[in-house]
């Protein structure tokens, strides 16, 4: 099993639709959330982080952490056609002294926002 | 653009051979990981230096081998290729070693054939 399940997708939805993206994760030692977004041939870019139970909120989008049941989501308000990405949930850890910088991803979900 | 160079853009070579692929990273920025991506493994950390010096490792092939050179430019070294090696390979970079934005290169991809 892995240790963060996100649910591939594909997902349509039209544009202004409110779009929910989630991931669950498995290893307790996660203590760092992120969101990134990757376009068609591009590199990952970093969107939000977070790294406590709660929501937090830039603009169109609100990451949403909860630990104890080890769930994350990303919300986007107002979807574009802009929008149209792949979007991957990371996590870290630092157990043991471990960088935190090795993140570990999703499988990612791809989105797609029709005008 | 994430100011994070890689080369070559596309790569392809015969099975058993071996390659290189080189990162540039941001300026000022001391960490360099690289990332396998492909469509039945996902995006998975292989390995991180800082400053030279390896800090972190993931599930990194014994044929691959990475290092970071005294100008920060980084490389990864894939031999003996397998088919399965087959994906894209990204770069990214961060100031320090720490919880710090990561910002991802184009990509490499490499077709094993």
């Amino acid at each position: 099993q892995k240790e963060v399940e996100q649910d591939p997708g594909p997902l349509s939805v039209p544009e202004g639709a409110i779009v929910s993206l989630n991931c669950t994760y498995s290893n307790s030692a996660f203590q760092y959330f992120m969101w990134y977004r990757q376009y068609s041939r591009k590199g990952p870019e970093l969107l939000m982080y977070t790294y406590s139970s709660g929501n937090k909120e830039d603009g169109r989008f609100t990451a949403q952490v909860d630990k104890s049941s080890k769930y994350i989501s990303l919300f986007i308000r107002d979807s574009q056609p802009s929008d149209s990405a792949t979007y991957l949930c990371a996590m870290s850890a630092n157990a043991g002294g471990t960088s935190y910088g090795k993140l570990t991803f999703g499988q990612g979900t791809i989105l797609t926002v029709h005008p | 653009d994430s100011g994070v160079t890689q080369t070559p853009k596309h790569l392809i070579t015969a099975t058993g051979q071996r390659v290189t692929l080189r990162c540039s990273p941001r300026s000022g920025d001391l960490s360099v990981y690289w990332y396998q991506q492909s469509l039945d493994q996902g995006l998975q950390f292989l390995i991180q230096y800082y400053n030279g010096e390896e800090r972190a490792k993931g599930n990194i092939l014994e044929r691959f081998s990475a290092q970071q050179f005294p100008d920060l430019h980084s490389e990864l070294n894939l031999s003996s290729l397998e088919l399965g090696d087959s994906a894209l390979y990204f770069c990214a970079s961060s100031e320090g070693t720490g919880l710090y934005e990561q910002y991802f290169g184009p990509g490499t991809r490499l077709t094993v054939t």
